[in-house]
């Protein structure tokens, strides 16, 4: 069983558009967080979440966690191009910082 | 803005070769960590770093990789015997407090083995 399962694995929108990226998982966690990832880059932190929490923003984006069904999402609000990228949910479970990573979202914003 | 770094940004060895990974950690964080991204394929965890020691590793880091903090600034990766399945892109994250909090992540390093 994997953890940190994203849906839908490509998202193709129009500018202006909003996105919404779907995450499960499988164990408990302390929290999740968002990542992007543009094309052969780093990942960037978007978004931290705790599992006492059931949503957040931050600017354009807001995240959601469903603990009882192991789930969260991403939503971004009024799509840029510039938002072109891979988007990753990442699960922390312990104190030693390890995160799981999902197979991500590849999200294309055409102008 | 401070950030991590690291290097080289690509690598070539030859299989059976040692390859040691670099990074430099945003100066003030604590703990450190390195994640492999086989291409096409999901970022994975491989080993924690905090106080000079382990703190978690994965499967994957078997007794072919080692990690080193060897100065105040430098955080590396070593593979000992290289394979041709530890191609992937290697990526370098640290963390200012505990392990439930953001992580900083670097460009990456990209390792090809032939």
């Amino acid at each position: 069983s994997q953890q940190g399962e994203e849906d839908p694995q490509a998202l193709s929108i129009q500018e202006g558009e909003n996105a919404t990226m779907n995450c499960s998982y499988k164990t408990s966690i302390n929290n999740l967080q968002w990542y992007r990832q543009n094309s052969g880059r780093g990942l960037v932190h978007l978004i931290l979440i705790r599992s006492n929490e059931r949503e957040k923003h931050s600017g354009r984006l807001r995240v959601t966690l469903d603990t009882s069904k192991k789930s969260s999402s991403l939503l971004i609000t009024a799509s840029r191009a510039a938002d072109t990228a891979s988007y990753f949910c990442a699960t922390g479970s312990s104190n030693t910082g390890k995160l799981i990573f999902g197979q991500g979202t590849t999200l294309q914003v055409k102008p | 803005e401070p950030e991590v770094t690291q290097t080289p940004s690509h690598q070539v060895t030859q299989m059976g070769q040692e390859v040691i990974l670099r990074c430099v950690p945003i100066s003030n964080h604590l703990y450190f960590y390195w994640y492999r991204q086989i291409l096409g394929q999901k970022v994975e965890f491989l080993v924690s770093f905090y106080n000079n020691e382990i703190s978690e590793k994965s499967e994957i880091f078997d007794d072919q990789f080692s990690v080193e903090r060897p100065d105040g600034s430098n955080f590396t990766l070593k593979i000992r015997s290289t394979k041709l399945e530890d191609s992937a892109m290697y990526f370098c994250a640290s963390s200012p407090t505990s392990g439930a909090n953001e992580q900083f992540f670097g460009p990456g390093t990209r390792l090809t083995v032939l």
